[in-house]
């Protein structure tokens, strides 16, 4: 069946890096954009990055932009999210989902996974 | 970047009572706006996007409206599973960015 599995999450400390990845299969990874969102604590929900079906195009929150990039690798079927300069406002669930269509603007996400989670604390 | 305000906040509501949630955009967006449930410690779930088109799998009851900066979602007849939290999404342009959720919470 269609589906998205996080991994990578973990407890890090400020300013150290972290890469999460998300697996995909059941679905023809290479048409889809992908996104990923994340939720802090008691919080709600947080567009963090997107990337075009192909890589050619991505996509940051202000938030993120210049720490965070997003990328994947067709041949794997896997989105990954490397993480630098890490901040304990960072600490969240951590979600990726597919986007319904090709391009990362313009549409919705309509399979999410399950979420991996990351606490940046000292 | 896009603001999307949300209200309520939360309401109480019973099973078969109609709940109407409202989402409110900072600049026109045109119909780029999707709704999700939240159901506690699992991920979202997409129920409508393009203002109005109900995604599979979606029960009929719920439902979408608007365009331009003010847009809707009802649920015709609440029922148990649906008590969970509800966000409006703007994809018009990036940042996509979410509202603040709002909290069904049995009355």
């Amino acid at each position: 069946q269609v589906q998205l599995v996080e991994s990578g999450g973990g407890v890090v400390q400020p300013g150290r890096s972290l890469r999460l990845s998300c697996a995909a299969s059941g679905f023809t990874f290479s048409r889809y954009a992908v996104h990923w969102v994340r939720q802090a604590p008691g919080k709600g929900l947080e567009w963090v990055a997107a990337v075009s079906y192909d890589g050619s195009n991505e996509n940051y929150a202000d938030s993120v932009k210049g720490r965070f990039t997003i990328s994947r690798d067709i041949s794997k079927n896997t989105l990954y999210l490397q993480m630098k300069s890490l901040r304990t406002e960072d600490t969240a669930v951590y979600y990726c989902a597919r986007d319904r269509y090709s391009h990362v603007s313009g549409s919705s996400m309509d399979v999410w996974g399950k979420g991996t989670t990351v606490i940046v604390s000292s | 970047d896009i603001q999307m305000t949300q209200s309520p906040s939360s309401l109480s509501a019973s099973v078969g009572d109609r709940v109407t949630i409202t989402c409110r955009a900072s600049q026109s967006i045109s119909k780029y706006v999707n709704w999700y449930q939240q159901k506690k410690g699992e991920a979202p779930n997409l129920l409508i996007f393009a203002a109005s088109s109900l995604q599979t799998g979606v029960p009929s009851r719920f439902s979408g409206s608007g365009s331009g900066t003010d847009f809707t979602l009802t649920i015709s007849s609440l029922q148990p599973e649906d008590f969970a939290t509800y966000y409006c999404q703007q994809s018009y342009i990036t940042p996509q960015t979410f509202g603040q959720g709002t909290n069904v919470e049995v009355k």
